[in-house]
């Protein structure tokens, strides 16, 4: 069954700082991955994604993910947070064939200090 | 752009009741889904449609059901609502064939409902 684990639940990071959100997937195949992220009241919007190819891959707001397949992981990095940076996000890998269903971590909060 | 609406952003209900949330999604998608997010616990899937009247069960369809009659709604009904359903609802849709096809689109997501069951 694939699963994703995103380890840290809470982060904080100074505004202008690098940022760095883990995952960590597990995936019988070659997995499709995705980070969303969550403003407060908001629904989910997705950051990147990816499906083959580069394995560093561009998103939207000046983040970026990289894929590897060595380690299952597909880190999310930012090297400069702003304070509109601050929300919750979430990493997924999906979907099976014959369906499309995504599994999603369980979160990580950023908070972002002046 | 891919819209994708909820019904209500806040609902408040009481214990036994019925409650319908519904979500609708002006893409034309096959594929809908219903989540429940709880805190610590991320997005779990309630039940997922990839056609219409055609449905099947997520991770933890107890205590739900569900209702697509035309292909651009579906529908999340709690037959009698409980305090442990209180949570955050949140509607999505894609097209078909995400990975079959090598569609490369992904899942849209609606503002998402909070309900809270007293």
């Amino acid at each position: 069954a694939q699963s994703v684990t995103q380890p840290d639940i809470h982060i904080t990071v100074s505004e202008g700082a690098s940022l760095e959100l883990r995952c960590n997937y597990s995936y019988g195949a070659t997995p499709y991955l995705f980070w969303y992220v969550q403003s407060p009241g908001q629904g989910l919007q997705l950051l990147l994604k990816y499906f083959s190819g580069d394995t560093l891959v561009q998103g939207i707001k000046g983040f970026e993910a990289e894929f590897k397949r060595s380690q299952s992981s597909f880190n999310l990095r930012k090297p400069s947070v702003h304070w509109s940076d601050a929300a919750e996000y979430f990493c997924a890998v999906g979907p099976n064939f014959g369906n499309e269903k995504l599994t999603f971590g369980t979160g990580t909060r950023l908070t972002i200090i002046p | 752009d891919v819209k994708v609406t909820q019904s209500s952003r806040y609902l408040v209900k009481r214990t036994g009741e019925k409650v319908f949330l519904e979500c609708v999604q002006d893409m034309d998608h096959e594929n809908m889904f219903w989540y429940r997010q709880d805190p610590g616990l991320g997005l779990r899937l309630i039940y997922f449609s990839y056609d219409v009247k055609m449905k099947e069960k997520g991770d933890i369809p107890e205590g739900y059901s569900v209702s697509r009659e035309k292909k651009e709604r579906f529908s999340l009904i709690l037959e009698s609502a409980s305090t442990n359903q209180t949570s955050m609802y949140l509607c999505a849709s894609t097209p078909r064939g995400l990975r079959e096809f090598g569609n490369t689109d992904t899942q849209y997501f609606g503002p998402g409902t909070r309900l809270t069951v007293l």
